[in-house]
């Protein structure tokens, strides 16, 4: 049973395009989370939202909206995407926001621009 | 300066070898410290947390925290092919977690 799922997994398109990116967790938990993770490995994190609430927003474009329909679920829209915006991106969970809270990954959508 | 540093590698080591990977950080208000495992095109795994300074072992690995000289360590004990990944250090101040780049580790049989 995946813990983490994100969907697709692949995703390429043109510079311009819109597209979203779809993330659930059958864990239980409250606090949900999406990374950014460059060519270079370094895994940055974007936005976290804890039972639906926005808590972290880490200077993102507004070109970039997170929308969490429930606590299960956390998707991210990505408009006018651009060839920078070329990256995999991580959707995450936890249960709190305490930092001691292990944070359980997906295998990540790997997101190219043409 | 980057808030957390860690050795770029790569690094290649033969199986059975005595592996340590290291961090250093900036920010004093980082009290929890974690080593994540990323197997190539998965997602990370937590495979080590620590609060504040100090040694926990559990089986091959030991991570080792000083928080005087805001550095942290990963030891791997008789690696094995199957430790080969990229091991990423995160740091949390209670606000969110920070990663370093991460380093891949090959152990060849």
């Amino acid at each position: 049973d995946t813990a983490v799922s994100q969907t697709p997994k692949y995703l390429v398109t043109q510079m311009g395009n819109d597209k979203s990116i779809k993330c659930e967790q059958n864990l239980g938990h409250d606090t949900m989370y999406w990374y950014k993770q460059d060519s270079k490995k370094f895994l940055k994190i974007m936005f976290s939202y804890n039972n639906k609430e926005l808590i972290i927003n880490e200077t993102v474009p507004n070109r970039f909206s997170p929308k969490s329909p429930d606590k299960a679920h956390l998707n991210l829209h990505i408009n006018s995407l651009e060839l920078g915006d070329s990256a995999v991106y991580f959707c995450a969970s936890s249960q709190g926001v305490q930092p001691n809270q292990p944070q359980h990954f997906g295998d990540g959508t790997r997101l190219s621009i043409l | 300066q980057k808030e957390v540093e860690q050795d770029p590698g790569p690094l290649s080591v033969p199986e059975g070898a005595i592996v340590s990977l290291n961090c250093t950080y900036s920010n004093s208000a980082f009290q929890y410290f974690m080593w994540y495992r990323q197997y190539s095109r998965k997602g990370p795994e937590l495979l080590m947390y620590t609060y504040s300074s100090g040694n926990k072992e559990d089986g091959r690995f030991t991570a080792q925290v000083d928080k005087s000289s805001k550095y942290i360590s990963l030891f791997i004990r008789d690696s094995q092919p199957s430790d080969s990944a990229t091991y990423l250090c995160a740091m949390n101040d209670n606000s969110k977690l920070t990663f370093g780049k991460g380093i891949t580790l090959s152990v060849r049989p």
